[in-house]
């Protein structure tokens, strides 16, 4: 089974540019979480999502980035005029369902997406 | 806010040797955490998990403590390899919500 994919790996933009990051959950899962991280740091949640629903955009910006899982195709992570601060490693996880206080399930990772902007 | 961090971030040890990755946590709501394993340039790797409701579990060389008293969680890997050099993330899962919170990392070098 292929696990999660993430295309690009990496990915250099110019401030003011937009950034397109893409997420392939597991065969069979339809939730998808996408996470950041800077060097040296743990990863940081920023957006939960189902099929065509976001769940949960706590940890995401108010404003340039957007989140989106359309009912065919990718998770897509869009991050519009992008800034130097924007640069980071991108993950995307995704579970086969969502968990409950009784039954936790784990997240598969994919490999990432390595933004830089300069 | 409430968080996950950790003791030391980096640990050196011999090959062959037991190695111990701690980890604290703060938020008395979180009911499961999971160890990840992190290789340069890669995304996190689930290596093992424990519920609120245990305070051991056993994998294929690995271990996981959890005190609830103290809200401490350790890894514990046994005669540690060469390949197990990595940066090692603990994270909690509460039933408030589905996301991870991470803790910060440990970077674990193992010298031959």
């Amino acid at each position: 089974n292929a696990g999660v994919m993430q295309n690009p790996r990496h990915l250099v933009r110019r401030r003011g540019q937009e950034a397109r990051l893409r997420c392939s959950p597991m065969k069979g899962h339809s939730h998808v979480y996408w996470y950041r991280q800077l060097p040296e740091e743990g990863l940081k949640f920023m957006v939960y999502l189902q099929k065509e629903n976001i769940i949960d955009e706590s940890g995401m910006p108010k404003e340039r980035f957007s989140a989106e899982f359309p009912k065919e195709g990718p998770s897509i992570l869009r991050i519009q005029q992008v800034v130097r601060g924007d640069s980071a490693a991108y993950f995307c996880a995704s579970s086969p369902f969502r968990s409950s206080r009784l039954d936790h399930n784990e997240q598969f990772f994919g490999p990432g997406t390595r933004l830089t902007v300069l | 806010g409430e968080n996950v961090g950790l003791h030391l971030p980096t640990l050196s040890v011999q090959e062959g040797d037991n190695s111990i990755i701690n980890c604290a946590y703060s938020n008395s709501a979180s009911d499961y955490f999971i160890w990840y394993k992190q290789e340069s340039g890669k995304g996190p790797q689930f290596i093992i998990d424990i519920r609120s409701n245990m305070d051991k579990r056993q994998g294929q060389r690995v271990t996981v403590l959890l005190n609830k008293t103290v809200k401490h969680l350790s890894l514990q890997i046994a005669a540690t390899q060469p390949g197990d050099s990595a940066v090692y993330f603990c994270a909690e899962n509460n039933n408030a919500g589905n996301m991870l919170t991470f803790g910060g990392g440990t970077r674990l070098m193992v010298k031959p």
